[in-house]
């Protein structure tokens, strides 16, 4: 199958600081990326759909001026955490659409990054 | 999307089959089943989906009832690996492409 990457797989960091979190599809083209957020104990939740060349979509309730998405090209999409808090703690977990639909999956997951927010 | 219910928490033995049922009565003529898992800290991976016919590929078989609104994942030999949590959801294929997630089925596999 193939392969999102995301980096970092954690990362620890003091409230009011930025944090940026990379997904990448390694062995395709992904026009569009998904990005949630799960919480200990929790389903994952859909944050935003992220379009490359154009503006996220994000979910009710999803404040878009907090996570920052950006979709640059077909391979890489970035969701920076602005001004953490603690309450911001979580494991998000993106996931790209194939473009060429080569597989009957459609959508392939990143292995997740662990934000702790101090 | 439909919504889905499945049972919070499930127990197999190593080595037998798993049965993993989902209900999802509302389903739309339109809309596939699909079912994810997701290992402790790790992100979901898909196993299976199917429309109306049954399904089978390497990791599982995908049983859908007559009517559709019942679907039954089958593990056919469990490892010890296979314990995660088991999500079931429906979509449509096209247009709308958001997996929503439930709470899922946690299966464990007893030694």
């Amino acid at each position: 199958g193939a392969v999102v990457s995301q980096h970092p797989s954690w990362v620890i960091c003091k409230s009011g600081t930025s944090v940026k979190i990379e997904c990448r599809s390694l062995d395709f083209q992904a026009t569009t990326m998904f990005w949630y957020r799960q919480f200990p104990k929790q389903s994952l939740m859909l944050m935003a759909t992220s379009n490359e060349g154009s503006k996220a979509t994000y979910e009710q309730g999803v404040e878009k001026d907090k996570f920052l998405i950006n979709h640059a090209s077909l391979t890489l999409s970035t969701l920076t955490v602005t001004s953490a808090h603690p309450e911001d703690s979580s494991f998000y977990i993106c996931s790209a659409r194939d473009t060429g639909t080569r597989t009957k999956e459609e959508q392939f997951f990143g292995p997740g990054t662990r934000l702790t927010v101090l | 999307d439909a919504k889905t219910t499945q049972p919070p928490s499930m127990d197999c033995a190593e080595g037998r089959a798993a049965n993993l049922p989902c209900n999802h009565s509302t389903i739309s003529g339109n809309e596939y089943v699909y079912w994810y898992r997701q290992i402790h800290s790790q992100g979901p991976q898909y196993i299976i989906h199917g429309l109306k016919n049954n399904e089978t590929n390497e990791m599982a078989s995908l049983i859908i009832t007559e009517d559709r609104k019942s679907s039954t994942l089958i593990l056919p030999h469990a490892t010890l690996r296979d314990t995660a949590v088991y999500y079931c959801i429906v979509r449509v294929n096209f247009g709308n492409e958001k997996l929503t997630f439930g709470t899922g089925t946690r299966l464990t596999i007893i030694p």
